[in-house]
């Protein structure tokens, strides 16, 4: 079907707000991977699901952030007491595979939050 | 630990020029390398996927280079428009995982 969708496209938080951030992979995509990305760095990974399963949440920077994919599907970015330093674009991508000799990633257009 | 490096950081040419950007990582334990597109305010948009037993990959005017041993990759666009201004950005998928490394891009200008 249509490409990786995320919403909302911008969020401002105050900080100490929580937010959340949705991501709809390709229909179909075993894999989805969640990154962040600061002002005119590259992207850095946070966490990868395969189906329901987070297999790595290695690049989560605190345990204010939480990552789910409940039904294989669809996924949430939850941050809890926002940080001015989450400020970032948050960029949700997914594969068609499990498979990573073959992992083509497609990515959605981010999130741009920013935590005042 | 990975790391991706990208030269240059930035590049401004005339329409019409062929370029070549670098990408050089330092674990050559690999299952492939990307190269991306990202407009200002966008996502990526995929440009060239080369797996690890491949040498190039060619589409359009791009054409993408591997070099694993040597832990190198070339993206050189031919006959530059100014739509192709952009950032690019190389990324590698280690065998370790699956999550895409990434450099810190090369700001692309092409200048009518």
């Amino acid at each position: 079907g249509a490409g990786v969708s995320q919403s909302p496209r911008y969020k401002v938080a105050k900080r100490g707000q929580d937010v959340a951030l949705r991501c709809d992979p390709i229909s179909g995509h075993v894999s989805l991977f969640w990154y962040q990305q600061a002002l005119g760095q590259g992207p850095e990974f946070l966490t990868y699901f395969q189906n329901e399963a987070q297999l790595d949440k290695s690049g989560l920077p605190s345990d204010r952030f939480f990552a789910e994919r409940p039904e294989g599907s669809v996924s949430t970015l939850k941050i809890q007491r926002t940080q001015q330093e989450d400020s970032a674009v948050y960029l949700c991508a997914s594969s068609r595979t499990g498979y990573s000799s073959y992992n083509e990633q497609f990515f959605g257009p981010g999130t741009r939050l920013t935590v005042l | 630990k990975q790391e991706v490096t990208q030269i240059p950081a930035a590049l401004s040419v005339p329409e019409g020029e062929n370029l070549v950007l670098n990408c050089s990582f330092t674990d050559s334990a690999i299952y492939n390398l990307q190269w991306f597109r990202q407009d200002p305010g966008k996502g990526l948009t995929s440009l060239l996927l080369i797996q690890s037993s491949q040498r190039e990959q060619t589409s359009g005017r791009l054409n993408a280079s591997l070099d694993k041993s040597s832990g190198r990759s070339t993206l050189y666009i031919a006959a530059s428009q100014p739509g192709d201004s952009a950032t690019y950005l190389c990324a590698v998928v280690e065998t370790s995982g699956s999550r895409l490394t990434f450099g810190e891009g090369t700001q692309l200008t092409v200048n009518p």
